[in-house]
């Protein structure tokens, strides 16, 4: 099973400033990685897929990098609405598909 | 648009079956995944299973031996049940469907239905 490492558990920023999370696998995923944005009381939402593209309607301040164990999800100036709960999830290998632990982005 | 419709108890015993029904609109069952996620409270995602179509099945190692994922194509719909519930399997449960996205075509959930929290409690 590959395991997904994200970090930090919490994230504490302000409107406006520029939010790095990461998410590291126990072993290479390629660039099978996908970030998730999740609300009190929501479903999950795709926001990048193959680790650095946009998923449809998904603002250009979110952007992702990295292939192999690494992968980084930027935001670049964070909005109000920004301030939510982020897994990244990979299908590399399988089963099982499996999520990271989550960053929850919190307000400053 | 997909929508996808959760629907089942929110109360289920220790030891009995919890079964859940997702009916799905806007798209066809054949040649897509659907996957049942779940999230206990306060928690991260679990993959728990998917079913391709209407007949192959893909389950998490370790609730293989308590799962069963179902399709009825006739209603549209994709079913869960989870035998034996424990405290432990209390959660948030979601149906999800995977996509074919991107140049190389990789699977993501792209869509989620509500989700439904079913709570084992006697």
């Amino acid at each position: 099973e590959i395991v997904l490492t994200q970090s930090p558990a919490t994230l504490s920023l302000s409107p406006g400033e520029r939010a790095t999370l990461s998410c590291r696998a126990s072993q290479s995923v390629s660039n099978y990685l996908a970030w998730y944005q999740q609300k009190p009381g929501q479903a999950p939402r795709l926001l990048i897929y193959d680790a650095s593209n946009r998923a449809t309607g998904v603002p250009a301040r979110f952007s992702g990098s990295g292939i192999g164990t690494d992968f980084t999800l930027t935001i670049r100036s964070l909005e109000p609405e920004d301030f939510a709960i982020y897994y990244c999830q990979q299908r590399f290998t399988w089963p099982p598909i499996t999520f990271g632990q989550g960053t929850r982005l919190e307000i400053k | 648009q997909v929508q996808l419709q959760q629907s089942g108890p929110g109360l289920v015993k220790p030891s009995e079956t919890l079964s859940l029904t997702c009916t799905v609109s806007g798209d066809s069952l054949n040649g897509k995944y659907w996957s049942w996620v779940r999230q206990p409270p306060g928690k991260g995602l679990e993959w728990i299973g998917y079913i391709y179509g209407s007949e192959r099945t893909n389950y998490n190692p370790s609730l293989e031996n308590r799962v069963t994922i179902s399709a009825d194509t006739s209603k549209n719909q994709v079913s869960l049940k989870l035998r034996s519930v424990t405290a432990a399997d209390t959660a948030v449960y979601y149906c999800a469907r995977e996509n074919q996205l991107g140049r190389t075509a990789k699977l993501y959930f792209d869509s989620w239905a509500q989700g439904t929290l079913v709570t084992v409690f006697s």
